[in-house]
Formats: structure tokens, sequence, C-alpha cells
């Protein structure tokens, strides 16, 4: 079935970059999504990108695909220790057809 | 307000009671869905429902039945709580868009069974 992998844990300092990265399985997923889950909080839907882009780029968030490798990284530019959260991949599988299949969830923490 | 909304946040229960979860959103979405969430185990689906008269099983629907009362409303129940379905339950939402499935989620609904 589809699976969605993601590394557990990252630690950064405040000020550097964090590259959260996932990996999915389902080649027809139309839509790739990263949720922020803050503490005591449900998910936020952070960003999403289509399938046929590349990159996205929304201030300082950026999004690459590699559709090749089925591989979706999320950058964070700049890190606060705001952006301390749980950051979960999730792929749209089956063009849609079935729910969302998410990852475990990497458990950002920002070191000031 | 919130889109989607869970009542009620926090609950303790005994074993062996029932209890039921609920959901409400104003999205105007067909899809609902409940999730629980365990430490280190990310987000399980429990049950999801694409329209009014559609119920489907999710990852781990055993000990757990559902209903969608209208468009609106999804419940959750426990038929007769066990402590190992203590954990952080999620509603959410998605519109059914061809391919385009984002899901929004209620504040969760944190539950202890003692």
């Amino acid at each position: 079935g589809e699976d969605v992998e993601q590394s557990l844990f990252l630690s950064v300092r405040e000020g550097d970059s964090s590259v959260i990265n996932c990996t999915y399985t389902d080649s027809s997923s139309t839509y790739l999504y990263w949720y922020k889950q803050e503490p005591g909080a449900g998910l936020q839907l952070l960003t999403y990108i289509f399938s046929n882009m590349d990159m996205k780029q929304d201030q300082r968030l950026t999004v690459l695909l590699n559709k090749k490798d089925k591989h979706l990284s999320l950058r964070i530019a700049d890190t606060q220790t705001g952006d301390s959260a749980i950051y979960f991949c999730a792929e749209s599988p089956n063009s849609g057809n079935t729910p969302l299949v998410f990852g475990k969830g990497t458990r950002l923490s920002v070191i000031a | 307000d919130a889109d989607v909304t869970q009542t009620p946040r926090n609950r303790i229960t005994k074993t062996g009671k029932r209890i039921m979860l609920e959901c409400s959103q104003t999205k105007g979405h067909d899809r609902m869905y409940w999730y629980r969430q365990d430490p280190g185990l990310g987000l399980r689906l429990i049950y999801y429902s694409f329209d009014v008269k559609d119920i489907n099983k999710g990852e781990i629907s055993d000990g757990y039945s559902v209903s969608r009362q209208a468009q609106a409303k999804f419940s959750l129940s426990l038929e007769s709580a066990i402590p190992n379905q203590t954990a952080l339950y999620f509603c959410a939402t998605s519109a059914g868009l061809a391919g385009e499935e984002t899901q929004y989620f209620g504040p969760g609904t944190r539950l202890l069974v003692l």
C-alpha cells in the first residue's frame, strides 16, 4: 500500500535553514502536502505542491519535488523559535480517490 | 469562528464506558475523517465518509464506530472504551475536488481512558 516516510526529529539553530525530507510511494499522487502541528493544536496546512511542479516558494518556505525519486522536501529559511513544531508530509494517492496518506511527522526543534 | 469544531476538547472516562466524540464543520465539504494521534505513530485513519450515505473503515477501525448525521456532522463512538484508546483524536474535512484532497483539521479531542 501507499507509504510516506520521514525522519522523526530535526534540530537546528535559530537563523539557520531547516530541511525536512519525505519520500512517498504513489506515483499517481497529484498533490503533495506539508502540514504543521504546533504544541496542543491541530494540523494546519502549510503549503502544497502540484505534481507537475518541481519547486514552489512561499516567503521563507521552499518546497522541492523530485518525482523520479518520489522525494519531497520542505526548506525553512531563517528558522525561528516559532517554527518549532511537528511537520507532516502527505500524499494524495489514487488521484484523490482515497484519503491522504500522512507520514509520521518530523519534530523540528529550534535552538536559540 | 473555527470551520471545523470538535466536542468535547478533553474527556476522561473509565474502561467499559461508551463515549461519543462529535465533529461539526461549516466548510460545506462532503468528505469527513476521523484520526487518532499517538506519540511516534503519527496520524492513523479510523473512519472516513465521502458523503452522507458513505462510511468507510480506515486503518484502525476496531473498537470504534461512526455516524454521519448530516453533511456537516460526523461523530465517532467508542462502544466500550479501553485504556489503549487513550489518544488525541482529530476530525478533518475535505472538498473532494478532482485530485486535490486538502484536509482541514479540527483542534482535537484529548481522551484519557482510565
